[in-house]
């Protein structure tokens, strides 16, 4: 069934370090791809999506590519802040009105 | 914007006992969706509901669980005789329409965080 991979946490970075959280997918057909976040204490919310491949999703200097044929959506960001920890969540639409994610993968960015 | 509210945000519940939470989606929205997060696992897919009526489920979705949009703005999540395994955050979440639905983000609300004792 479809399903999505995320890069087990916790990772901790000092500030303006370069992140990259990794995700794959396994899905048939042509899912669309999203990156939510989950601040403390908060629902899941957006960050970013892309929904076919090699569109590249982008939102508050983090971005992602939809690469088919590695199956992955990774999560890149190039200098984090202290205000990006939070747990991030990729996710799958399968076109069925379903969403699968991942298990997340908390991030504690520290000054 | 307009965002998902839930209520309440914190439900503490006998085990046995009936439990309802309480999701206003935004407006304009006609798909509406449950998930529940285990502490430390990862948010799994409920049900999905549409014109009134369920559109998918899943297999977590037994029958001690139903879901109703009793009146025009809000969707329920009721657990019928709770276990201990229910305790989670549960998160209900809407979309704005049908239409490639599959490109459609899904807007959560903060989430009901419900403990069973």
């Amino acid at each position: 069934g479809d399903s999505v991979t995320q890069m087990e946490g916790p990772v901790t970075l000092s500030e303006e370090a370069f992140l990259t959280i990794n995700c794959t997918y396994t899905a048939t057909g042509y899912p669309s791809l999203f990156w939510y976040v989950q601040y403390p204490g908060e629902g899941l919310q957006l960050l970013l999506k892309a929904t076919k491949a090699d569109d590249k999703g982008s939102n508050k200097g983090f971005e992602a590519t939809y690469r088919k044929e590695t199956t992955s959506f990774h999560l890149e960001k190039g200098s984090v802040q202290v205000s990006d920890s939070a747990v991030y969540f990729c996710a799958l639409s399968n076109g069925r009105n379903q969403f699968y994610f991942g298990t997340g993968t908390s991030l504690t960015v520290i000054p | 914007e307009p965002e998902v509210t839930q209520t309440p945000s914190h439900q503490v519940t006998q085990m046995g006992q009936e439990v309802i939470l309480r999701c206003v989606p935004i407006s304009n929205h006609l798909y509406f969706y449950w998930y529940r997060q285990i502490l430390g696992q990862k948010v799994e897919f409920l049900v999905s509901f549409y014109n009134n009526e369920i559109s998918e489920k899943s297999e977590i979705f037994d029958d001690q669980f139903s879901v109703e949009r009793p009146d025009g703005s809000n969707f329920t999540l009721k657990i019928r005789s709770t276990k201990l395994e229910d305790s989670a955050m549960y998160f209900c979440a809407s979309t704005p329409d049908r239409g490639r639905v599959s490109n459609q983000p899904q807007h959560f609300g903060d989430g009901t965080r419900l403990s069973i004792l």
